[in-house]
């Protein structure tokens, strides 16, 4: 298995800039989630899927658009890509297995929005 | 809504044991979490603990949790070079749907001196 898989590993952008983030993992996991890592703030929720067809949002989804239509496949979209956006991003993906919930990270990609 | 934090920085000796800390405000947390993170990569599910244990131990690793008092913490015995990295804490929610969402703490920098 290759786990959670995220491309690209870096991206600049210019401000105003659309681009797509992509995840994917191959352990048939059901549920799907982005985060993102700002320095002195941890990992913040942008937005989960409990399902394909099914997403909703996070603690932060401003500026960003989900879907799930495949199980393996979880994309995150940034619309008008803004300076505040610079981040590092994490694509997770867990099961349910006796009521706990094990989230295994990707590797992460690295923005920059100039 | 939930809260986790955690000191920044932790500098032990090879060999001491590393104590680190962790406080959360969300006493509905099903699980809490230790993840580990080196320089460059992901997030790696360290170990975890159920809300109605006070300890567990897994091999250099003990957790402890201080349901009253809303702290957990993190001890590893006999500190290497090799545990330098970032840890978090976090806290699990259940979500009503399926899956669960992780409050990240800001992470603390344990660094491992010779």
């Amino acid at each position: 298995n290759a786990g959670v898989t995220q491309t690209p590993k870096f991206q600049v952008l210019k401000t105003g800039q659309s681009m797509t983030l992509q995840c994917a993992q191959d352990m048939n996991h059901e549920y799907m989630s982005w985060y993102r890592q700002d320095p002195g703030m941890g990992l913040r929720l942008i937005h989960y899927s409990v399902g394909a067809g099914i997403t909703d949002q996070g603690e932060v989804p401003n500026g960003y658009n989900v879907s799930r239509s495949t199980t393996e496949d979880f994309p995150l979209r940034l619309l008008s890509a803004a300076p505040s956006q610079t981040s590092v991003y994490f694509c997770a993906s867990s099961y349910e297995w006796r009521g706990d919930y094990e989230q295994y990270f990707g590797p992460g990609t690295r923005l920059t929005v100039t | 809504g939930e809260d986790v934090e955690q000191s920044l920085f932790l500098s032990v000796r090879e060999g001491d044991s590393s104590v680190i800390n962790c406080t959360y405000t969300d006493s509905s947390s099903t699980y809490l979490y230790w993840y580990k993170q080196e320089p460059g990569a992901g997030l790696q599910l360290l170990t975890y603990i159920f809300s109605n244990m006070d300890m567990k131990q897994d091999q250099r690793l003990t957790v402890l949790l201080n349901k009253k008092d809303k702290h957990l913490s993190l001890r590893i015995a006999d500190t290497q070079t090799g545990d330098s990295a970032i840890y978090f804490c976090a806290e699990g929610e259940i979500l009503t749907g399926g899956g669960n969402k992780l409050t990240f703490g800001t992470g603390t920098q344990l660094k491992v001196e010779l």
